[in-house]
């Protein structure tokens, strides 16, 4: 079956630390998306690439980094300088082009917790 | 910044009643969309409206868009326990290349 696989689905990190939440998604997509989920709250973007090797910014990108090395993924590091990185996280994908005839399908999440 | 708002930002109704909920924006788009999210999953598309539509159905749900007024709702017929779950618009606008989210609206629908 196709769809977007993030892992994992708990991660734990100390004061300090840099950790990495993985992306894989096999539908050829051409464009991802990572997104931050705070309690009883909206999506904020924090990175998004249209093709390999390229990615913007999004709305919320500092203290976070990415890379699009291959079309199928797109992790997410969260570095020591994002301070208060406790949240839920989300990776998205879509076909890319100037009409969008879908949404966007979406991992089941990364729950990111600081100890 | 969050583009569309979602009203009423929680929803509470028995079973078998129907669900309205309503999205505002403040941009032109290409399209909105509705995602639902159950509680500590990933969001799961629902629908999508192009800006030249003014009404679409799928199954039990209705969803209009009036872009003079820049708002959408979302309309769940004959509601179901398993509709439990927060419900976000999505808006595709046209300066942009990137969905923009509401914050949701939680529905709790009770057996």
């Amino acid at each position: 079956d196709g769809g977007i696989t993030q892992s994992p689905k708990y991660l734990f990190r100390k004061e300090g630390q840099n950790v990495t939440l993985s992306c894989e998604q096999n539908l050829n997509h051409d464009a991802m998306y990572w997104y931050r989920q705070d309690p009883g709250q909206g999506l904020r973007l924090i990175y998004y690439s249209q093709i390999v090797n390229d990615f913007q910014k999004g709305d919320i990108a500092e203290g976070y980094s990415v890379s699009r090395e291959k079309k199928e993924s797109f992790p997410l590091t969260v570095t020591s300088a994002q301070k208060n990185p406790t949240a839920f996280y989300l990776c998205a994908s879509s076909t890319s082009g100037t009409v969008m005839y879908y949404g966007y399908t979406f991992g089941s999440g990364t729950r990111l917790t600081v100890v | 910044s969050q583009q569309g708002e979602e009203d009423p930002q929680a929803l509470s109704i028995q079973e078998g009643e129907n669900a309205t909920m309503n999205c505002s924006y403040k941009t032109s788009i290409n399209n909105l969309q509705w995602y639902r999210q159950n509680s500590g999953r990933g969001l799961v598309h629902l629908i999508l409206i192009r800006s030249n539509e003014r009404e679409k159905h799928s199954g039990r749900l209705r969803v209009t868009l009036d872009t003079s007024k820049k708002s959408s709702s979302l309309l769940i017929t004959a509601s179901r326990a398993a509709d439990t779950a927060s419900y976000f618009c999505a808006t595709d606008p046209t300066s942009g290349s990137r969905l923009t989210f509401g914050e949701g609206t939680q529905l709790t629908v009770n057996p």
